[in-house]
């Protein structure tokens, strides 16, 4: 299963709202994650079965979609936000799938 | 809860082999599924290879299918992954990861670097 992002980067203001789009090649129901990066570090789980916040996470990160269609929305973004956010689909796990990553610039 | 962390990483020459651990910090690591994943610097993220808790069933992505072997000892509370007939293609991070069972990766460690290069 094939996941694609977009934008490839995004550039928000602090306090702006920031949408990123995870679009799936079949239908993988709400199997569906999100994960930021920041540099030098591993990924940090932020969402989970599309839209469940992990613990931990705050609460302007909020996930949605199901099928092929997601987004993720960052509702007032905060300059700790800055990173890699990457999609996964565990539909076919463990032969899991990542999307190639949105970079959210502040 | 449960603490990833990976060792083992270094250069090697292509066509070399070298074999990654992963520790865990917890008694119940017989517990926990781990999964190899691995990152080119500055690049996107590839699932490699599944075990399962006791370590019967084991799954390989088509890219290191034949060449790498993922193994357990939950007594010594260590995965491993042996990695042969390595090419340049294999540098990058690799990361050991985990979860509750949902399928998403609660837990990852903080990744070893593997490189390839003559």
């Amino acid at each position: 299963i094939v996941m694609t992002q977009s934008p490839v980067t995004l550039s928000v203001s602090p306090g702006e709202r920031a949408s990123l789009s995870c679009r799936a090649s079949q239908r993988v129901d709400t199997n569906l994650a999100w994960y930021q990066q920041k540099p030098g570090q591993a990924p940090r789980l932020l969402i989970y079965a599309a839209s469940t916040r992990a613990p931990g996470i705050p609460g302007r990160f909020s996930g949605s979609g199901s099928g092929t269609d997601f987004t993720l929305t960052i509702s007032s973004l905060q300059a700790e936000d800055a990173g890699i956010y990457y999609c996964h689909q565990y539909k076919d796990w463990p032969r899991e799938t990542f999307g190639q990553g949105t970079k959210v610039e502040i | 809860q449960v603490q990833l962390v990976e060792s083992g990483g270094g250069l090697v020459k292509p066509g070399g082999s070298l074999r990654l651990s992963c520790g865990a910090s917890r008694s119940r690591f017989g517990d926990y599924y781990i999964s190899w994943i691995r990152q080119v610097p500055g690049k996107g993220l590839e699932w490699l290879a599944f075990i399962t808790t006791d370590g019967a069933t084991t799954h390989y992505s088509d890219s290191v299918k034949g060449r790498f072997t993922v193994s357990r000892d939950n007594a010594r509370n260590t995965v491993f992954l042996q990695m042969d007939s390595l090419t340049v293609g294999d540098t990058a991070i690799y990361y050991c990861t985990s979860g509750e069972g949902d399928g998403s990766i609660d837990y990852w460690g903080r990744g070893t670097l593997v490189t390839v290069s003559s």
